[in-house]
C-alpha cells in the first residue's frame, strides 16, 4: 500500500465552486510535490515544498493555491477553475529536495472534472 | 527546447524481452529516471541513471548513453502484470532551479 494518500479520489466541480485537494504522506519525508497529468500530455510539475517552504511554482495560474502546513500534509485549493483544468492531480513526496529527490513516491491521484 | 521522446505504444508476449527507448534533448543533464504507472494507479519509481552504462535490478535494467542522449528500459521474462505505462524523465541540472522533464510515456501491452 502506498505511503501517500490523496482525498478525494474523484471530484466534479463547477467553474464557480471552491474545493480543496488533500495529500498526506506517512513516509517521514520532507519534500512534497503537486503534479498535473492530462491525457496526451507529459506529467507537469506544479509546486514543490521542502521542509514546508515552497521552492518551486512552475508558472501555475493563481486559481490553484497550494498550502503546506507541515511536512506530512499538502493541500491544493481550487477556485474558479476552467474546463481545461480537468485532469488527474498527483501528489508525491521524497526524502527532501536534493540529490536523491528523483525517487518520489506518488499518491493515487484525484481525478478532477470541471464542468 | 527541452524534449523527451519515447514510443507511444508497444506490445510484447509473455515470457519475452522488450526494450523501451527514450531519447532526450535538454539544456543540461543531471540524471534520467524511469517510472511505471498501471492504469488508474500512481507512478512508481523503477530506476535512476546518471552515469553511462547499464543498471540492473531484477528483471528490469536501464541503460544510459549521455553522449547520445539515449536511454532504454529492458524488461525480461515479461509477465502480464508488466502491462503498464513506462515514463521516462530527465532532471536537467543540479542545484536550485533544476527542472524535471517528463516524457509522455510508453504504453506496454503484454499478451499471453
Amino acid at each position: 500500500e502506498t505511503g501517500v494518500t490523496q482525498t478525494p479520489r474523484h471530484l466534479v466541480m463547477g467553474m464557480t465552486n471552491k474545493k480543496s485537494l488533500k495529500c498526506e504522506q506517512h513516509l517521514g519525508h520532507n519534500a512534497m510535490y503537486w503534479y498535473k497529468q492530462s491525457a496526451k500530455k507529459p506529467l507537469e510539475l506544479m509546486f514543490v515544498y521542502n521542509f514546508k517552504e515552497q521552492t518551486e511554482n512552475n508558472s501555475v495560474p493563481s486559481r490553484f493555491s497550494p498550502e503546506c502546513p507541515n511536512s506530512s500534509h499538502l493541500f491544493l485549493h481550487l477556485h474558479t477553475l476552467q474546463p481545461e483544468d480537468s485532469a488527474l492531480y498527483l501528489c508525491a513526496s521524497s526524502q527532501e529536495v536534493g540529490p536523491r529527490d528523483y525517487e518520489q513516491y506518488f499518491g493515487p491521484g484525484t481525478r478532477l472534472t470541471v464542468t | 527546447g527541452q524534449n523527451i521522446d519515447q514510443p507511444t505504444e508497444m506490445t510484447a508476449t509473455e515470457g519475452a524481452i522488450v526494450q523501451i527507448n527514450c531519447t532526450y534533448q535538454t539544456s543540461g543533464f543531471n540524471g534520467l529516471f524511469w517510472y511505471q504507472q498501471h492504469a488508474g494507479e500512481a507512478p512508481t519509481f523503477l530506476s535512476y541513471n546518471v552515469l553511462d552504462g547499464l543498471e540492473e535490478k531484477g528483471r528490469f535494467s536501464s541503460f544510459l548513453s549521455r553522449s547520445k542522449g539515449y536511454s532504454y528500459l529492458l524488461l525480461k521474462e515479461l509477465q502480464m502484470k508488466d502491462s503498464a505505462s513506462y515514463l521516462c524523465a530527465v532532471r536537467d541540472r543540479a542545484g536550485n532551479n533544476r527542472k524535471l522533464i517528463w516524457g509522455l510515456g510508453t504504453s506496454l501491452a503484454v499478451n499471453p
